[in-house]
């Protein structure tokens, strides 16, 4: 079954304390984006990476890190975490080397409580 | 000014009636419009692109874009209980911008 998978779904954490949020896809696509969602604000792009070894920065990075070492996964990283990082995280992949078709694949979604 | 803007609603509709969902959005070279649906707890599921100006047309849903007032909207007729979820508006940017920016999202409500 073709479908981006994130882990943990679920994560309560505390400040400082590093984590990593998994995101892999089996669709082989070329680019993949983390999302936080909150309310309000909508989704807004954290980063992306439109091949191996290509990430950008979307319009919200701060505090965040990320690597597209292989095709399939695009971990987020939280090296110290803060409570204003208590989101909704999505992660997307499209089949192109950009969004134009709009055709986001997206995860379950992980919900990050930080305290 | 969002580059992408919405109403956040609730907007409550009775079932049997024409819902319609706007969106503006800002002067920038823009190549592609969308539509998701978000219900809640879940994650957003593409429904609608349009590309030109006019009206495309999807079974219940009809998105309609106006390049020149910067406006697209959805409507859905005869809205069922089980369209009740967050439609969000998202824009792809192009012109070197490339970005594939949402709006915050309208929250359609839709009552028996």
């Amino acid at each position: 079954e073709a479908q981006v998978t994130q882990n943990p779904r679920y994560l309560i954490t505390v400040t400082g304390k590093k984590l990593t949020v998994t995101c892999s896809q089996n669709m082989n696509h070329e680019y993949m984006s983390w999302y936080r969602q909150d309310p309000g604000l909508g989704l807004r792009q954290i980063y992306y990476s439109m091949n191996v070894e290509v990430t950008d920065k979307g319009d919200v990075p701060e505090g965040y890190k990320v690597s597209r070492k292989e095709k399939r996964n695009f971990p987020l990283i939280l090296e110290s975490p803060s409570p204003n990082q208590t989101s909704l995280y999505f992660c997307a992949s499209t089949p192109n080397a950009a969004p134009n078709t709009g055709e986001l694949f997206f995860g379950e979604g992980s919900r990050l409580t930080v305290l | 000014q969002k580059e992408v803007e919405q109403n956040s609603g609730p907007l409550s509709v009775p079932e049997g009636a024409i819902a319609s969902l706007n969106c503006t959005y800002s002067d920038r070279v823009s190549q592609s419009f969308f539509w998701y649906r978000q219900y809640s707890g879940k994650s957003p599921e593409l429904i609608m692109s349009i590309y030109s100006n006019g009206d495309k047309e999807d079974g219940r849903f009809t998105a309609q874009l106006n390049k020149a007032s910067q406006y697209v909207s959805l409507l859905i007729r005869d809205s069922q209980p089980s369209d009740s979820a967050t439609y969000l508006c998202a824009v792809f940017f192009s012109g070197g911008y490339n970005k594939l920016i949402f709006g915050a999202g309208t929250r359609l409500a839709v009552h028996p």
